[in-house]
């Protein structure tokens, strides 16, 4: 079974402009979660999706969304990106059956990098 | 709330040797899952084990053995015989009763010099 991927793998954006982020989760896993990590913060949550819907949300700023689509993939934008925008954005995937302290499986992640 | 804490910030061993990594975790719920990822330098979070707040039996699975102890709100983690392979940041995390969102302790960073 293919892993969970993330695409791109590596992005340099401005200050000011916006990045959209993609996922796709391990075939039959319907519950997407996405992460951030920074060197000063470590891995923080951002967000989870489950059947086209936001089950739960992290405490980030509004410039941060995301959205699922009906085959489960996902994909997150930041807008009016900042330099502190700047981290390894990890997308995982789980069953979503339950809902509840299921396995998340990670993808590489997206490393952006805000100038 | 909940939290998760990893006093080791740097481990360096040389192979062969047996390590210890340690997490102690804080939560208010009864029920609660932990869990150990490792991230080797290409970025990715590999899975490595998880339990649940009911099951305190330790776990082994080949070199890496896990001690869950609720009396000390500990899950530490052990790699016997250490490889290079082994080096790489460990993250212990938890989930919290009914939710799905995981919090991650600070990690260790772990080197196996040859």
């Amino acid at each position: 079974k293919a892993g969970v991927t993330q695409t791109p793998r590596y992005l340099i954006k401005t200050r000011g402009q916006q990045v959209t982020l993609s996922c796709s989760p391990i075939s039959g896993h319907r519950s997407v979660s996405w992460y951030q990590q920074t060197p000063g913060q470590g891995l923080q949550f951002l967000f989870e999706y489950f059947s086209e819907t936001q089950r739960n949300k992290g405490n980030f700023p509004g410039r941060f969304s995301g959205r699922q689509f009906s085959n489960s993939r996902s994909e997150m934008n930041v807008s009016t990106l900042e330099l502190g925008d700047s981290a390894l954005y990890l997308c995982a995937s789980s069953l979503g059956a339950t809902g509840v302290g299921e396995t998340q499986y990670f993808g590489p992640g997206t490393r952006l990098l805000v100038l | 709330a909940q939290k998760v804490t990893q006093a080791q910030t740097e481990i360096s061993v040389v192979e062969k040797e047996d390590v210890t990594l340690d997490c102690v975790y804080e939560t208010r719920d009864t029920t609660y899952y932990l869990f150990w990822y490792k991230q080797p330098p290409s970025g990715e979070l590999v899975f490595l084990i998880r339990r649940n707040s009911f099951d305190e039996q330790n776990e082994i699975s080949g070199r890496y053995s896990w001690n869950f102890q609720k009396s000390t709100s500990s899950f530490n983690f052990t790699i016997t015989a250490s490889q290079v392979v082994d080096s790489a940041v460990y993250f212990c995390a938890l989930i919290e009763g009914s939710g799905s969102r995981l919090t991650f302790g600070e990690g260790t960073q772990l080197t196996v010099n040859p």
